[in-house]
């Protein structure tokens, strides 16, 4: 079990720019949630997959943002068109596994910083 | 958006001391977390209460859940530095599955004094 990983690290980029970000899950696990944080704030919930079903994207997931998880393995996080609100902080995290948990293990985070 | 609020929003006691955090929330729910967050380590998961019990025990972790007033608390005995962080309670709505999305709090942010 190596944990949930995210590659980035970090990514500055010029506005109007698209990124892509990748996480990997822990291997077992079959739910992958992705959310975004800013200073002070507690994450807010982006999108969850389930296998590679995307089953809930929140409203802060405008029409410049998407999501994939194909073969419902590792998932991107695409942002087109990047404006400087998109800075923050964006986790991975996954859970399931044959314990079936419901706690969910987080990634380190990709920091973007749009300028 | 946030599900509710942590209080208080920083904490800072010496080592030895007990650090007491109160979370609150606005919709039923399937379970409530406690997550801690450091540079170091990012977001670790803490414990999990389900929305039919009352309170629960890991390690030097108590958490209580009161339905009735949609809070909960985290209790940390004998604090040590390593305890500095900030923690977040999250929750899974009752409506939803227990399996999706957490919602977070704004965090309490624990500063403890060697």
């Amino acid at each position: 079990d190596t944990g949930v990983s995210q590659n980035p690290r970090h990514k500055i980029t010029k506005r109007g720019q698209n990124v892509t970000f990748r996480c990997d899950p822990i291997s077992e696990h079959n739910r992958l949630y992705w959310y975004r944080q800013t200073l002070g704030q507690g994450p807010e919930f982006l999108t969850y997959f389930q296998n590679e079903a995307q089953l809930e994207k929140s409203r802060l997931l405008s029409d410049r943002f998407s999501a994939e998880r194909p073969k419902g393995s590792f998932s991107t996080l695409e942002i087109q068109r990047t404006e400087q609100g998109d800075s923050a902080m964006y986790l991975c995290a996954s859970s399931g596994g044959l314990a079936g948990g419901r706690e969910q293990y987080f990634g380190p985070g990709t920091r973007l910083t749009v300028t | 958006s946030q599900q509710g609020e942590e209080d208080p929003q920083a904490l800072s006691i010496q080592e030895g001391e007990n650090a007491t955090m109160n979370c609150s929330y606005k919709t039923s729910i399937n379970n409530l977390q406690w997550y801690r967050q450091n540079s170091g380590r990012g977001l670790v998961h803490l414990i999990l209460i389900r929305s039919n019990e009352r309170e629960k025990h890991s390690g030097r972790l108590r958490v209580t859940l009161d339905t009735s007033k949609k809070s909960s608390s985290l209790l940390i005995t004998a604090s040590r530095a390593a305890d500095t962080a900030s923690y977040f309670c999250a929750t899974t709505n009752a409506g939803g599955t227990s399996y999706g999305k957490l919602t977070f709090g704004q965090g309490t942010i624990l500063t403890v004094h060697p």
